[in-house]
Order: C-alpha cells, then sequence, then structure tokens
C-alpha cells in the first residue's frame, strides 16, 4: 500500500523566504510527528499531533516555525522567515494510536537555505 | 531520556550474521528498546522492539540483557540492502516521541 509521501522533495529558499512542507500520513494513522535531520545527525523531534490536535511541540526550535493538521490527515509544516540553520531534511512519520513504536516515516524534505 | 551508546561505524560482509550493540545503563523498568534503521537518502525504518524478552521478527533479532543495560540487534544474514544507520532507541511507556541519537554506520562488504 501507499506509504507516507512529503513533498517537495527538494526545496531551496532565500534567507528571509517563508516555506511550507506537506506531509501525507498512511490512510488511518492516527498520529503524525515531524522530525527534522540535520547532517551527519540522527532525526530530532519536532511536534506530535493525535488526529488533529497538537499534542506535543516542545521541539520546535523558535516560534518561526508552525505545524497544523486541520483535517486530522494531511499535516503542513511552516517555517517563516527561515534562515541558514534551517537547512536539514525534514522528515514526517505516522503510525496507528497505540503502535507508537512502529512510526513509518516518509522520505523527507530536504530544505537548504541559501 | 535516558542515554543509549552505539558504536560509530562496523563492517561486516555480505551473507555473514551482524551483530551490532547497545549500552544503555541507565534504562528505567518502563523503558522499551526499539531499533530503527535509516537507508541512503531514506526516512528511518522500524526494525524490532522490546521489553524484557528477546525478540525475533522478520528482519532481525534482539537480545536483550538480564539486566537491561545493554541489547544487541542481530542481522542473521547480511545483505548489501542492509548497509544503514542503524539507531538504538529507548521510548518510555506512552511517550509518543523517539529520541534519535547518532547511530551505528553499518557497511557491507560484497
Amino acid at each position: 500500500g501507499a506509504g507516507v509521501s512529503q513533498s517537495p522533495r527538494y526545496k531551496v529558499a532565500k534567507r528571509g523566504q517563508d516555506v511550507a512542507l506537506r506531509c501525507d500520513p498512511i490512510s488511518g494513522h492516527v498520529s503524525l510527528f515531524w522530525y527534522q535531520q540535520a547532517l551527519g545527525q540522527g532525526p530530532e523531534f519536532l511536534t506530535y499531533f493525535q488526529n488533529e490536535a497538537q499534542l506535543d511541540k516542545s521541539g520546535l526550535p523558535s516560534d518561526r516555525f508552525f505545524a497544523e493538521r486541520p483535517e486530522g490527515s494531511v499535516s503542513t509544516l511552516k517555517i517563516q522567515r527561515t534562515q541558514q540553520e534551517d537547512s536539514a531534511v525534514y522528515l514526517c512519520a505516522s503510525s496507528f494510536y497505540g503502535r507508537l513504536y512502529e512510526q513509518y516515516f516518509g522520505p523527507g524534505t530536504r530544505l537548504t537555505v541559501t | 531520556d535516558a542515554k543509549t551508546t552505539q558504536p560509530n561505524s562496523m563492517e561486516s560482509n555480505e551473507e555473514e550474521p551482524v551483530h551490532l550493540p547497545c549500552n544503555h545503563s541507565t534504562i528505567s523498568g518502563t523503558d522499551y528498546i526499539h531499533w530503527y534503521r535509516q537507508l541512503p537518502s531514506q526516512g528511518p525504518e522500524y526494525v524490532i522492539h522490546g521489553l524484557t524478552s528477546n525478540v525475533n521478527n522478520r528482519m532481525a533479532s534482539l537480545a536483550i540483557a538480564e539486566d537491561r543495560k545493554s541489547s544487541t540487534l542481530i542481522l542473521h544474514r547480511a545483505t548489501l540492502r542492509d548497509a544503514a544507520v542503524y539507531y538504538c532507541i529507548l521510548r518510555r511507556q506512552g511517550a509518543q516521541k523517539l529520541v534519535f541519537g547518532q547511530g551505528t554506520r553499518l557497511t557491507i562488504n560484497p
């Protein structure tokens, strides 16, 4: 079946621009996560949704980062006024509620801020 | 979050078993041990998880020490496709997020 999809796969933004990254989770997956992965590092947690409710946003690095999942399916991660340190791969993952041990990851969006 | 320690890199040969170690000396009683792997240019992929007993699935086996302060992921017969970064992660019961470390980069020689 279809896995988690993310778009765009690559994004180049000039410093100061706003970007929006989209995640389509696996159908029926209640839980959705965003992670940020810097080059050569492991992924770092950003935020977690259960259906449309954002239950944990403790990992968002600043108030320039905003995530939403208004209808409990597709999610968007928005970064305002991008800075060079935002350059990373942004990964989305989804899972069945109650099976949080098995998160299904998308291929990621590689963001490069110039 | 309890910390895990893994070797930075390991190398093995195709069709041989691979034992990937992980130390987690500060593990608590409600911490589950998870293994994920990340192939080049892909998102991480769930491999296996366990609490106290050894676990087997179609991908791998997880051997957990009796004191739970260490564990070993076992790939029984490595293929070139198993070349990846392997992450050992502790997740407290009820917690949602995964806390990744640096992982072990596994190289498989043909």
